[in-house]
């Protein structure tokens, strides 16, 4: 069970908006700063939005990312077939002294 | 630019030690005030932090695999290493490494942790089985 809380699914067509949810708690979302990471098929992770809302190297403006209190999302605007892929949220945790991350959310583009 | 790469056995025998290697191309493991990650993922699973090393060879380990777990860091080679002892079934899973990016920041009129993790290597997946 992870310590972050993501939808195990998420989905839309070519085009459309998505939203991913990330939620937490006060000793991880609460107290630091959120990122994102994509994985697709078969590959590693890749970091996509940093510091709640910065955009990696190299990752369209199409991807952004937001934080309030213990809750953050990640939006993609504009859908296309190759954003068909896991995404991850992940945060530092004062309580463990480690970075956390959800169990991911598997977007289907339709 | 940075690239790493995992190396070491795909198989253990339960009981026995796990041992990778990461090796860092494309700039000095010393440089750019980095911590150094290792993060696994069982098959079909999430991820899982298993620890980092700073270059002065300062650790933290996840608590859940702290007792099983030494990261060490050879900066003439530009390496840094796992051993994670006393493997299970439960051990298996595709690890990789990664370069930490971590910094005191100020969020919302106080002061947070920002930490990720960029790049990654390819991963290498390992297998505990007899």
């Amino acid at each position: 069970q992870s310590v972050l809380t993501q939808p195990p699914s998420a989905s839309g067509t070519p085009g459309q908006r998505v939203t991913i949810s990330c939620s937490g708690s006060s000793s991880n979302l609460g107290s630091n700063t959120v990122n994102w990471y994509q994985q697709l098929q078969g590959t590693a992770p890749k970091l996509l939005i940093y510091s709640n809302n910065q955009w990696a190297s190299g990752v369209p403006d199409r991807f952004s990312g937001s934080k309030s209190g213990t809750s953050a999302s990640l939006a993609i605007s504009g859908l296309q077939s190759e954003d068909e892929a896991d995404y991850y949220c992940a945060a530092w945790d004062d309580s463990l002294n480690g970075p956390v991350f959800g169990g991911g959310t598997k977007l289907t583009v339709l | 630019q940075v690239q790493l790469q995992e190396s070491g056995p795909g198989l253990v025998k339960p009981s026995q030690t796990l041992s990778l290697t990461c090796t860092v191309s494309g700039g000095s493991i010393s440089s750019g005030n980095h911590y150094w990650s290792w993060i696994r993922q069982p098959a079909g699973k999430g991820l899982e932090w298993i620890g980092r090393i700073y270059t002065t060879g300062s650790t933290n380990y996840n608590p859940s695999l702290k007792s099983r777990v030494t990261i060490s860091v050879d900066t003439s080679r530009n390496q840094f290493s796992l051993n994670l002892s006393s493997v299970t079934a439960a051990d298996t899973a595709v690890y990789y490494c990664a370069r930490d990016t971590a910094r005191r920041g100020y969020c919302g009129g106080g002061t947070c942790y920002e930490n990720w993790f960029d790049p990654w290597g390819q991963g290498t997946l390992v297998t505990v089985s007899s």
